[in-house]
Order: C-alpha cells, then structure tokens, then sequence
C-alpha cells in the first residue's frame, strides 16, 4: 500500500539555526499538507500547497516557514531560523483532491528538537 | 471557548468492552466530522468519517454525530488491545479549502 515518508524520524538543532524536513507524498497525489503537534498538545494545520503554490496558510506559518516541491517527488518544510518552541512533531500529509472528504494520509512524522 | 474539545484521557477499558469517545464543537459550519488513530510514533490514520448528523458503521467502529448538540461520538465494540492507541476527532467546513481542526485526542487503552 502506498504511504507518505518523511525524513528524518528526528532531528535536533540549536536555535537560530535552519532545518529542513522532508516528505515524499503518495506519487499520484496533488495535494501537500504540513501539520504539526507540539507535545501533549492538538495537531495543527500549518499549509497546504497545490500546483507549486502554496493554497492556504495558518497564523502559525509565518515568514520564518516555507514550503517547496523541488522535484516532482519531494515535498520540503524549511524553518529559516529555528525557535525553542518550534520543537514539536511535524507531520507532512497528501491527498487526491482538496475536499473535506478527500483523504488526508499522513506520514510517520519527524521530531523536531530546538536547544 | 476552543473550537474542538476532546478529553485527553487516558481511557482504560477491559478487552471486549464498548468503547465510547467523544467531542464537542462550537464551531456551527463544521459539516464533515472524521475520526483519525495515532499509534505511538505514528501519523494519524483516517477510521471514519461523516457528513452532517447521524450515524455510519464500519466493522467493530460506529461514528454518531449530533449537529443540535455539537457533539460527535465513536463507539468500538468488542474492544481488542490492538485498539491501544489515541483517537483524534476532526471535522471541517463545507467549503473545499476549509482547514481540518483536530481535538487533542483521547488516549485509549484496552487491558487485556
């Protein structure tokens, strides 16, 4: 069965410093999603992207994120200038279509450490 | 008022037992309610979902949802302790680019 990747499992970093994290979505799919979940906290949407742009944005994805499809199997989260409280889980996901009922599959997420 | 609530649990329950999960919501556009499992160190995984009230069953998994109340339910009959897990409740809007809000999710464990 296919299913979305992401690398790596775990990745620390010292503050101020750029990570990227990486996902390979389902291959037939066309809609990208980066969520993430800070420890003993919700899952939270961070951005969508369709058509090499990105469709939707939260509050949370501000200038320090960005979103990139580098190749036509990559799918890349780039935080400029890490923060402490960028630590969390990261979760990239992938759909067919952009519909409420069209299903999000998620990848295993990596685990984002900021000291 | 948060737009999702979800007791975080945990939730114990005897192998073989119903289980019943809940959430609540203020938000009145929410039409598509989905229930997702998250294994530990694992992504969410999409069980079910529903649009607008009442009921959908598959396998050993019920979704209810009652708009009138804002509250949704998943029930799991015949509990196993592969069940073991936390279950995140989620729901959108009608509209295509309408985000999914997700509860905090309930952790579950089934005791053999």
């Amino acid at each position: 069965e296919p299913e979305v990747t992401q690398t790596p499992s775990h990745q620390v970093t010292q503050m101020g410093q750029e990570v990227i994290l990486r996902c390979v979505p389902i291959s037939n799919h066309l809609y990208f999603y980066w969520y993430r979940q800070i420890l003993g906290q919700k899952v939270e949407f961070l951005v969508s992207f369709y058509n090499n742009e990105i469709s939707e944005k939260s509050e949370i994805f501000d200038d320090q994120f960005s979103v990139e499809r580098p190749d036509g199997s990559n799918f890349t989260l780039k935080i400029r200038s890490t923060k402490l409280e960028d630590s969390a889980m990261y979760f990239c996901a992938s759909s067919e279509g952009s519909g409420s009922t069209d299903t999000q599959y998620f990848g295993p997420g990596t685990r984002l450490t900021v000291l | 008022q948060k737009e999702v609530e979800q007791d975080p649990g945990p939730l114990s329950v005897p192998e073989g037992a119903i289980v019943s999960l809940n959430c609540t919501y203020s938000n009145s556009a929410f039409q598509y309610f989905m229930w997702y499992r998250q294994y530990s160190r694992k992504g969410p995984e999409l069980l079910m979902y529903t649009y607008s009230s009442g009921n959908k069953e598959d396998g050993r998994f019920t979704a209810q949802v009652d708009k009138s109340s804002k509250y949704i339910s998943l029930f799991i009959r015949d509990s196993q302790p592969s069940d073991s897990a936390t279950y995140l409740c989620a729901m959108s809007g009608w509209n295509r680019d309408d985000k999914i809000i997700f509860g905090k999710g309930t952790r579950l464990h089934i005791l053999p």
